[in-house]
């Protein structure tokens, strides 16, 4: 089952503009992880936030984490053509005998106008 | 730096064919996983190895899906038989350790089931 829930579902914005997605999760958390995938590829890793911090930062980058609300959301400055894509996030959740798959959402599809 | 490598990168079968993908780690990662990405949709864990013991393995579908990580490196993910609902992009993941780390993947396998 997705325990992520990314949200909008689809976000076109103009070239420079500022792009923000959200995301919203169910269980308790150890991490939350954003993925970015472009047509056809595989997942890349942007970003990991553990759930004991509140924001963080990677160049045009920012994510927020909200344990309380069981949300985080990602803010992508200044965006550029290449931007365009799915982003996704995903959670850690550890239990007994190790187990750490990342359970991800449906995910947010991108799309930058020039 | 090499990363996840995966092999093939697109097979068709007819159901109730068999069919294995490879997937290759990257250097010196205990950890490997398995995903299953339906179109549309956010990845879902199949399987998670730590080493070439199985961590989780509690979304494989294990009346036609197995998979194995001989000698704690390279891994397999065998569907026999297929079916036609699992047409996906198989996705592998490695990461260094349990609990904590970035997970890799790789550029995935697309599979089609006629």
């Amino acid at each position: 089952s997705q325990q992520g829930e990314e949200d909008p579902q689809a976000l076109s914005i103009q070239e420079g503009e500022n792009a923000t997605m959200n995301c919203s999760y169910k269980t308790s958390i150890n991490n939350l992880q954003w993925y970015r995938q472009n047509s056809g590829r595989g997942l890349v890793h942007l970003i990991l936030i553990r759930s004991n911090e509140r924001e963080k930062h990677s160049g045009r980058l920012r994510v927020t984490l909200d344990t309380s609300k069981k949300s985080s959301s990602l803010l992508i400055t200044a965006s550029r053509a290449a931007d365009t894509a799915s982003y996704f996030c995903a959670t850690a959740s550890y239990s007994g005998g190790g187990a750490d798959g990342l359970t991800f959402g449906k995910g947010t599809h991108l799309i930058i106008q020039p | 730096e090499a990363g996840v490598a995966q092999s093939p990168r697109y097979k068709i079968i007819e159901k109730r064919q068999s069919v294995a993908f490879w997937c290759n780690p990257i250097s010196g990662h205990a950890t490997l996983y398995w995903y299953q990405q339906i179109l549309g949709q956010g990845p879902k864990l199949l399987i998670q190895f730590q080493n070439n013991g199985v961590v989780d393995d509690s979304q494989l579908p294990k009346d036609r899906f197995s998979a194995e990580r001989l000698k704690g490196v390279d891994s397999t993910l065998k569907i026999q038989p297929a079916k036609l609902e699992d047409s996906a992009v198989y996705l592998c993941a490695s990461s260094l350790g349990r609990g904590r780390d970035t997970q890799y993947f790789g550029p995935g396998t697309r599979l089609t089931v006629l």
